[in-house]
């Protein structure tokens, strides 16, 4: 079946511009959570959904970041107005688990953000 | 915050010889996983400890979690070109379901 898919693969945005990620999990995930994974560093936290709830934003770098969920399903990460220190790979995961019996996380390919 | 630290940051070896990366926590935690990530993928699951000192193999990987269930290590045994990437810890402390990703060690095997 699919995986979890995100797009764009590649985004190039100005500094000071908005831009949208978007993330499609596998079908009936529960648990979906976003990353951010800085050139040669490990996934770091942003924030984690369970159906459409959002559960857990603390690592959300600052309010300039927003994510949704609406639906229960397909969930959009927004950065207003960007800046250099956004540049990085924000992936996306979800998991069929939730609480603490939460098992794999199947991670997306990624989009790349490029702010300059 | 809670920071979990992995060694050594960078790992090369010839082919067949072994691997062993070490996870530590600064806090407790409740369970452990890894992952691995190629060059230019995704993270791919591999494996979740839960128990105090739990030991699992996949073939040729040994997976330990540490009585104290603050630390963990990953151990590859006469290891292949196909092991190349880097292989992440990540703990989940307390009742969250957030996970918190090491540093990561990047294996490379020269064949």
């Amino acid at each position: 079946g699919a995986g979890v898919s995100q797009s764009p693969r590649y985004k190039v945005a100005k500094r000071g511009q908005d831009v949208a990620l978007r993330c499609d999990p596998i079908s009936g995930h529960v648990s979906l959570f976003w990353y951010q994974q800085a050139l040669g560093q490990g996934p770091e936290f942003l924030t984690y959904f369970q159906n459409e709830a959002q559960l857990d934003k603390s690592g959300l770098p600052s309010d300039r970041f927003f994510a949704e969920r609406p639906e229960g399903s397909v969930s959009t990460l927004k950065i207003q107005r960007t800046q250099q220190e956004d540049s990085a790979v924000y992936l996306c995961a979800s998991s069929t688990t939730q609480g603490l019996a939460a098992a794999e996380q199947f991670f997306g390919p990624g989009t790349r953000l490029t702010v300059l | 915050g809670q920071q979990v630290m992995q060694i050594p940051q960078y790992q090369h070896v010839q082919e067949g010889e072994d691997f062993t990366t070490y996870c530590n926590s600064s806090t407790t935690l409740s369970n452990i996983q890894w992952y691995k990530q190629r060059p230019g993928g995704h993270p791919v699951f591999l494996i979740q400890l839960v128990k105090s000192g739990e030991v699992k193999k996949q073939k040729r990987l040994t997976f330990q979690f540490g009585e104290a269930k603050k630390n963990s290590s990953l151990h590859i045994t006469a290891t292949q070109t196909t092991d190349v990437g880097t292989y992440f810890c990540a703990g989940r402390s307390g009742a969250t379901n957030k996970l918190i990703f090491g540093t990561g060690t990047l294996l490379a095997v020269q064949p």
